[in-house]
């Protein structure tokens, strides 16, 4: 069964920094592209993060463009993001989602979310 | 900037049918903009029902089904259940990249 489970969120102050945490199961993470998709309160989601299967193609929306980075650990089958300069509006929920092999860039399997909130 | 438009909520009554619709601020939906639909339901992870229009992800009953309607997607749901009440968003390919739909609140009364 494919499982993704994130931890690391939390409260933070604006400035600060946070590393979000995807751990995989039931796949290898190394075979898949995968997203980190945000959703702040009462708006549709927003992928923020994506990485490519070869591990050689980071993509980051331009909303989070050198301030965070998304990076894998193929020995833990984890997905990570690196939240560096944190704004208020980085406050969300932050979901890791696994692309599908054949779904047209569309997630298949997303994980239950990191709640992070960015407030003084 | 280019937006991806849904209906803020709808309601159906149990055994009945409903279509969702997802819109493009800028063009038609294709079939070339791959929607997907994923359900989502309060501290539950998204769950993906459709994608590339209309292929049903495993385990998804046949109750559920996407098309392009017009110049847009659309999700119906037939024979609703207590439990489809949820939050349904849209994902379409536009550019390099997904955007997402702002999400339909889906009351099952």
């Amino acid at each position: 069964e494919v499982q993704l489970v994130e931890s690391g969120g939390g409260l933070v102050q604006p400035g600060g920094s946070l590393r979000l945490s995807c751990v995989a199961s039931g796949f290898t993470l190394s075979d898949y592209w995968m997203y980190w998709v945000r959703q702040a309160p009462g708006e549709g989601p927003m992928w923020v993060a994506r990485l490519n299967s070869g591990g050689g193609s980071l993509t980051y929306a331009d909303s989070v463009k050198g301030r965070f980075t998304i990076s894998r650990d193929n020995a833990k089958n984890t997905l990570y993001l690196q939240m560096n300069s944190l704004r208020a509006e980085d406050t969300a929920v932050y979901y890791c989602a696994r692309i599908g092999s054949n779904s047209a860039w569309s997630p298949d399997y997303w994980g239950q979310g990191t709640l992070v909130t960015v407030s003084p | 900037q280019t937006v991806v438009t849904q209906e803020p909520s709808f309601s159906v009554s149990p055994g009945g049918a409903v279509t969702l619709t997802c819109a493009l601020s800028s063009g038609s939906v294709s079939t070339n903009t791959y929607p997907s639909w994923h359900r989502q339901t309060p501290g539950q992870a998204p769950r993906t029902l459709i994608y590339k229009t209309n292929i049903r992800f495993s385990g998804v009953p046949d109750r559920f089904s996407g098309s392009i309607l017009g110049d847009k997607a659309a999700l119906t749901i037939t024979g609703a259940q207590a439990d489809d009440e949820a939050d349904y968003f849209c994902s379409l390919f536009v550019g390099s990249g997904i955007l997402f739909g702002g999400g339909t609140k889906l009351t099952v009364l």
